[in-house]
């Protein structure tokens, strides 16, 4: 069964600075990836979907990192603002055909950024 | 271009009863995907329809069950709801390729 699992759980930063959130996966057999961001008691915004035949995708500050053969995908961000604080959730897409179509997500990295 | 919409934003049931929520997709996205998200949890799959036919089911008893209408909007059902069952449920849809997931406000449900 597909585990992902995000570390730091919290991160709390004064503006400005470069991060780096870090989400790992145990079955390999992925179709793409997405990073999430979740505002308190709201639904989820895509910030980025990495195909698995893709390395790397950027938007804005934000670039995301997959290595798929070692279950790995690292998020960063650069010049962090406090408008960033949020909570950032990775999540998988299994390629397996008995589980095709569900997103496995982490529990997410809460991102406090203050000025 | 509407994002996915999510019907009712609040509510609230007892013990026993019977709860739809409604999900309206982002025009296009033929694929619909149903989430729970309980307090302490993270997110869980419940649900994917496409075109109209369930592809995939999560974890979840039997009484959670739902549809997908020909204009690819889709309800989730909870029948005999429990305690357990509060949560926020938030729908997502998608093209079926590249398959990129766009979530929903959610709605929050409270049994009492």
């Amino acid at each position: 069964k597909q585990e992902v699992t995000q570390i730091p759980a919290a991160l709390s930063v004064p503006e400005g600075e470069n991060l780096v959130l870090n989400c790992s996966f145990t079955d390999s057999a992925i179709y793409n990836l997405q990073w999430f961001r979740q505002d308190p008691g709201k639904g989820l915004t895509s910030l980025l979907l990495i195909q698995s035949s893709q390395r790397e995708q950027t938007s804005g500050r934000l670039n995301a990192s997959l290595d798929k053969s070692s279950g790995r995908s690292t998020l960063y961000i650069a010049a962090s603002q406090p408008g960033d604080s949020a909570t950032y959730l990775c999540a998988v897409r299994s390629d397996r055909g008995s589980t095709l179509g569900r997103l496995y997500f982490g529990r997410g990295t809460q991102l406090t950024v203050w000025p | 271009e509407a994002g996915v919409t999510q019907s009712p934003t609040h509510l609230i049931k007892t013990r026993g009863q019977q709860a739809t929520l409604r999900c309206s997709p982002i025009s296009g996205h033929t694929s619909v995907y149903w989430y729970q998200q309980a307090l302490g949890l993270g997110l869980q799959f419940l649900l994917w329809y496409d075109e109209g036919e369930e592809r995939n089911r999560g974890n979840f008893p039997p009484r959670f069950s739902g549809r997908q209408f020909p204009n690819y909007s889709s309800e989730l059902n909870v029948n005999a709801l429990e305690l357990e069952d509060s949560a926020l449920y938030l729908c997502a849809s998608s093209l079926q390729t590249p398959y990129e997931q766009y979530f929903g406000p959610g709605t929050r449900l409270t049994v009492t």
